[in-house]
């Protein structure tokens, strides 16, 4: 079975430093991993995805990161937060459906508050 | 970029009676439409997933006569929830995936919150 957990419900940072939001997944059969972006009332907009190709997956907004398979791992990170950053990040692996369709399985969320 | 528009964005109802909420791809098929629910300050649950002219599937725990899915057209699904309760109160979003692979990304709509007095 597919799951994912998030490190840290809250993370702060200061405006113009590092973000690293962390996710690890356990999957029984090679994973594709997604980073997710809400904000308040709204849906969820992709930030980006790893399915088996590069293992440093790049995304909008400035956002990138790194799957480790070793690890387990597929943190995010940006090099320098901005004020607009501020929103709650979903880390999720997709997983093999018996109906032979993908679903999404979500991280608990990491909510990430970004002070001048 | 792919867009999901979902309707309404808010609703206030009174207990015992239903309401549909309608999921749009406006610039895609969306041979795949999930439906989620999302409790304050939590993740996303997911309740079940449609695939256009089946039958949806329900994920464990969630009452399919309850939460009715019509999956009409490769462009739309809608979530009827029947004779709300407070308890299903929540903020439900749904999504949408071109296809049914692992890989494909799902397009997420704006979400709908259900108030039930």
């Amino acid at each position: 079975a597919q799951s994912v957990t998030q490190l840290g419900s809250h993370v702060s940072v200061s405006e113009g430093a590092l973000v690293l939001l962390r996710c690890n997944y356990s999957s029984s059969v090679p994973p594709y991993l997604f980073w997710y972006v809400q904000y308040p009332n709204q849906g969820l907009q992709l930030l980006l995805k790893y399915t088996s190709a590069a293992t440093l997956v790049k995304g909008i907004n400035g956002f990138e990161a790194e799957f480790k398979k070793s690890e387990t791992s597929f943190h995010l990170t940006k090099p320098s937060a901005h004020m607009s950053d501020a929103a709650e990040y979903f880390c999720a692996v997709s997983a093999p459906f018996s109906g032979g369709y993908n679903k999404l399985i979500f991280g608990a969320g990491t909510r990430l508050a970004v002070h001048p | 970029g792919a867009v999901v528009s979902q309707h309404p964005s808010r609703v206030i109802c009174k207990s015992g009676t239903s309401v549909k909420i309608e999921c749009r791809s406006l610039d895609f098929q969306a041979t795949t439409m999930f439906w989620y629910r999302q409790f304050p300050k939590q993740s996303l649950m997911l309740m079940a997933t449609s695939n256009e002219g089946s039958k949806a599937t329900y994920e464990q725990g969630v009452e399919k006569d309850k939460f009715l899915i019509n999956h009409a057209s490769l462009t739309l699904s809608t979530l009827t929830v029947t004779s709300a309760h407070p308890e299903d109160s929540s903020f439900y979003i749904c999504s949408a995936a071109p296809g049914a692979r692992s890989t494909d990304t799902q397009y997420f709509g704006p979400g709908t919150r259900l108030t039930v007095l």
